[in-house]
């Protein structure tokens, strides 16, 4: 089984200001299928980043990741209020296919 | 546009049946892969089961957590993915989500059906 560990856990961050987070897998992601997912309170997931590096439909620029093997990034260049949730990522390219325990990216 | 509809989830007492359905629209359903996840109240989230399309022979695999109790299916003339989930249990209570994919394509998921199960 593939084992997420995203840090940090919290990021305390103002608006406008970059923020990094990190997911570190305990082996290979097959094919680089690394997702990342934002979620508000009450809302579902959505789907920001596939593929480690390409932004899904909709998704504005100043979101982006990359990586590969076992070391992967989101990065928000500039955070919006909007963006302050909590961040998943998640592994799909061997069963059993797994998440990371989350970062919330809260307003310092 | 991409869409994922989730239903069927509602109250049920431990041990019980329920059977989830997810309606894809906006993508070609039968060239997906169909995957269904849940996040208990609280929590993170946690993956249940996939069943890939014909192109990948149309595999299936369950998370350890509920292998025996459930069964993933899929109907691509009506574009729905089942999930039967069986001998409910309380830690089983939690919304659960379908996604699809394709390659390293990921759809955008649902808004979930809650399901509780309460004794």
């Amino acid at each position: 089984e593939v084992v997420l560990t995203q840090s940090p856990d919290i990021l305390s961050l103002s608006a406008g200001e970059r923020a990094t987070l990190s997911c570190r897998a305990s082996q290979s992601v097959n094919g680089d299928y690394l997702a990342w997912y934002q979620q508000t309170p009450g809302q579902a997931p959505r789907v920001l980043i596939y593929g480690a590096s390409l932004r899904a439909a909709g998704i504005p620029d100043r979101f982006s990741g990359r990586g590969s093997g076992t070391d992967f990034t989101l990065t928000i260049s500039r955070l919006e209020p909007e963006d302050f949730a909590v961040y998943y990522c998640h592994q799909y390219g061997s069963a059993p296919l797994t998440f990371g325990g989350g970062t919330k990216v809260e307003i310092k | 546009e991409v869409q994922l509809v989730e239903s069927g989830g509602g109250l049920v007492q431990p041990g019980r049946s329920l059977r989830l359905s997810c309606t894809g629209s906006g993508f070609t359903f039968g060239d997906y892969s169909m995957t269904w996840f849940r996040q208990a109240p609280g929590k993170g989230l946690e993956w249940v089961a996939v069943i890939r399309h014909k192109g990948h022979g149309g595999t299936i695999d369950y998370a350890a957590a509920m292998k025996g109790r459930i069964t993933i299916s899929r109907d691509d003339a009506k574009s729905i993915a089942y999930l039967e989930m069986d001998s409910l249990k309380t830690e089983d209570t939690a919304v659960y989500y379908c996604g699809g994919g394709r390659g390293s394509y990921r759809t955008p998921w649902g808004q979930g059906t809650l399901v509780t199960v309460y004794s």
